[in-house]
């Protein structure tokens, strides 16, 4: 059962821009959390916001959840070359103990 | 350093042959978990502990089994792997559901 999708599959952007990818999720959620990977390496958590935050921020990282379109947002600021990785959405699902992940968004930054 | 291990890195094997994937993690985690990552499905739990003795199902359990006799240790445990079980497998652990993964490495697990 796919929980999250994130959308786009695929993104490229310049050294310097920002970079938006988002996440759909299904049915409700205790929390929903953001993980990078970097070309087949384990995952590494980026970020997790609860069911009752709207909003939160780590460095350059800006993450937005709106429960009511069962949705979530990953803003990267100023991106850089080493940013370059997939990024992932779990989703921490009310109704039961699994954590699901969504298939990710494959980010490139161009130099 | 809190980590979590995974042996092995790599793995051949032939069909049939049983297999065990050990995760060790040194952190006091409750809940560990092991994923397989596949092209374009992205990663799928296997199976979840929420703490020593207590083992679920994910969503893509058929053909493996777990263990969880100490809250550090969650093998994972092929009894007769088959080819479509070829995959990038992983381990991850967290001290609850309302903490981020802490994740192992990964095996790539070949079945010929």
């Amino acid at each position: 059962s796919q929980q999250g999708e994130e959308d786009p599959q695929a993104l490229s952007i310049q050294e310097g821009e920002n970079a938006t990818m988002n996440c759909s999720y299904k049915t409700s959620i205790n929390n929903l959390q953001w993980y990078r990977q970097n070309s087949g390496r384990g995952l590494v958590h980026l970020i997790l916001i609860r069911s009752n935050e709207r909003e939160k921020h780590s460095g350059r990282l800006r993450v937005t959840l709106d429960t009511s379109k069962k949705s979530s947002s990953l803003l990267i600021t100023a991106s850089r070359a080493a940013d370059t990785a997939s990024y992932f959405c779990a989703t921490d699902a009310e109704r039961d103990d699994k954590i699901i992940f969504g298939k990710g968004t494959r980010l490139h930054i161009l130099p | 350093e809190a980590q979590v291990t995974q042996n092995p890195r790599y793995l051949i094997t032939v069909t049939g042959k049983k297999l065990t994937v050990t995760c060790s993690q040194n952190m006091n985690h409750e809940y560990m978990s092991w994923y397989r990552q596949d092209p374009g499905l992205g990663l799928r739990q296997i199976y979840y502990s929420m703490n020593v003795e207590v083992t679920d199902k994910g969503d893509v359990p058929e053909g493996y089994k777990v263990s969880r006799k100490e809250k550090r240790n969650f093998p994972l445990i092929l009894e007769s792997p088959s080819p479509n079980q070829t995959s990038l497998y992983f381990c991850a652990s967290s001290l609850s559901r309302d903490h981020g993964y802490t994740f192992g490495s990964g095996t790539r697990l070949t079945v010929v």
